[in-house]
């Protein structure tokens, strides 16, 4: 079975430029997170989504932050305009709800490194 | 106040020995879910072991096992027999509640070196 896919896998911008990532969840799950790791840290959400609904997105910089997922499959997060701070790891994951078990599966991720 | 507190920064353990990593969780939520994570230099978060509140038995999966003490708020992870491929960061997480957010709170990690 397929994990979760992430692209890139590497980012290099400047401040105030955009930049998008892209996320294909495991097949049939119906939830799809986006986390923000910055280095040192864990990871913290960001926004999630069951299938093309926002769930929860309170953590989310809205002002310059936007994801999507459109046909409930497949997501994409934005960041425009970048600041210094939001260089990070930016993860994927997705789930099936097996009971009150909920695993999350993750992606590799995307090293976004802002300049 | 934090939820999920790891204090060990890094811990050095002998390939094939057990080691513990610490985990203190705070919540007054009575529903919630335990688990641990590893992350490999590759950057990917591995989903290792999980453990319900209600669940009545401490969680094993092979050579990962989750020391739960609910009434000292911790779930430690223990590793035996620990192996050269073991060498990553690993996190603890807690999720609340039953239903709506399925956030994952994390701790801030901590590394293990496994050497030969």
């Amino acid at each position: 079975e397929a994990g979760v896919a992430q692209s890139p896998r590497y980012k290099i911008i400047e401040k105030r430029q955009s930049v998008a990532f892209w996320c294909n969840p495991i097949s049939g799950h119906a939830t799809l997170y986006w986390y923000q790791q910055i280095l040192g840290q864990g990871p913290k959400l960001l926004i999630q989504f069951q299938n093309n609904g926002v769930v929860d997105d309170s953590q989310l910089p809205k002002d310059r932050f936007s994801a999507e997922r459109l046909k409930g499959v497949d997501s994409t997060l934005k960041i425009q305009p970048a600041k210094l701070e939001d260089s990070a790891v930016y993860l994927c994951a997705s789930s099936l709800r097996i009971a009150a078990k909920n695993i999350q599966y993750f992606g590799a991720g995307t090293r976004l490194s802002v300049l | 106040a934090q939820k999920i507190t790891q204090t060990q920064p890094g811990m050095f353990v002998q390939e094939k020995e057990a080691v513990t990593l610490d985990c203190t969780y705070d919540t007054s939520d009575p529903s919630y879910g335990l688990f641990w994570y590893k992350q490999p230099s590759s950057g990917e978060m591995i989903f290792l072991i999980y453990q319900g509140s209600y669940d009545q038995q401490n969680a094993t999966e092979g050579r990962y096992s989750l020391n739960f003490q609910k009434a000292r708020k911790s779930a430690n992870l223990v590793i035996s027999a620990s192996q050269l491929g073991d060498s990553a960061m690993y996190f603890c997480a807690m999720r609340e509640g039953d239903g709506g957010s399925e956030k994952l709170v994390f701790g801030k990690g901590m590394k293990l070196t496994v050497n030969p």
